[in-house]
């Protein structure tokens, strides 16, 4: 158990609609990461938020955005959900805001999105 | 732009060989290199990592080695076990600053009994 809580483990909804993914990041961690895993796209940094900043983007479409609150929690919120949007989400965590080598990040078990 | 290539896709090995997963990375800056296991319906799992200024890494029956130069970086398994079979990732990352990891595309690894 890598101390990291995402939920829901597995969410099925309908094209157009919107959904919202939570991530609870290990104690202590102060940066929340949000990644993508698709068959065919392996895992594709999404976001990062440090201490309730975003602190980088990487390819993360407009219809979705990311929050991360006072509590150090983090929301992931899908909208005009597509097919393609099909994939698991994991969200990590890490007590910095930087990688710095030998400081790794820790995932959660991920979130299941299927889009029907 | 950023990138790291990982070679094979699917591994297979009998109970007890060795198996060697490779990976190439695009960013010379990069300088921090770990390694990740994911099970079935788990998250990825790090298993081992390395930094620039180290050529290799062993921790029991897994090892990494690193040729800077090249922009290589290789898991090493030895003795391998069924409860080894999964997928492992490997990924780059620059230290000075930056904030993430740059992944490879995996590789499924079956250990056949």
């Amino acid at each position: 158990d890598s101390g990291v809580t995402q939920t829901p483990k597995h969410l099925i909804t309908a094209t157009g609609q919107r959904v919202t993914l939570r991530c609870s990041p290990r104690s202590g961690d102060l940066s929340v990461y949000w990644y993508q895993q698709s068959l065919d796209q392996g895992l594709q940094f999404l976001i990062q938020y440090y201490n309730g900043e975003e602190r980088a983007k990487g390819n993360i479409l407009e219809r979705f955005s990311a929050q991360q609150f006072p509590d150090l929690h983090s929301e992931l919120n899908l909208s005009s959900l597509e097919l393609g949007d099909s994939a698991l989400y994991f969200c990590a965590s890490s007590p910095e805001g930087y990688i710095f080598a030998g400081n790794t990040i820790y995932f959660g078990e991920g979130s299941w999105l299927t889009v029907v | 732009g950023e990138n790291v290539e990982q070679h094979p896709s699917t591994l297979s090995v009998q109970e007890g060989d060795s198996a060697v997963i490779k990976c190439t990375y695009s960013d010379s800056a990069s300088n921090y290199f770990p390694w990740y296991k994911q099970e079935l319906g788990k998250g990825p799992q790090l298993i081992i990592d390395i930094r620039s200024n180290v050529g290799e890494k062993k921790d029991q029956r897994i090892a990494v080695t690193l040729n800077k130069t090249a922009k290589h970086f290789s898991l090493h398994i030895t003795e391998t076990q069924p409860e080894d079979s999964a997928v492992y990732f490997c990924a780059a990352s620059k230290g000075s600053g930056t904030y993430k990891y740059i992944f490879g595309t995996g590789t499924r690894l079956k250990v056949l009994a």
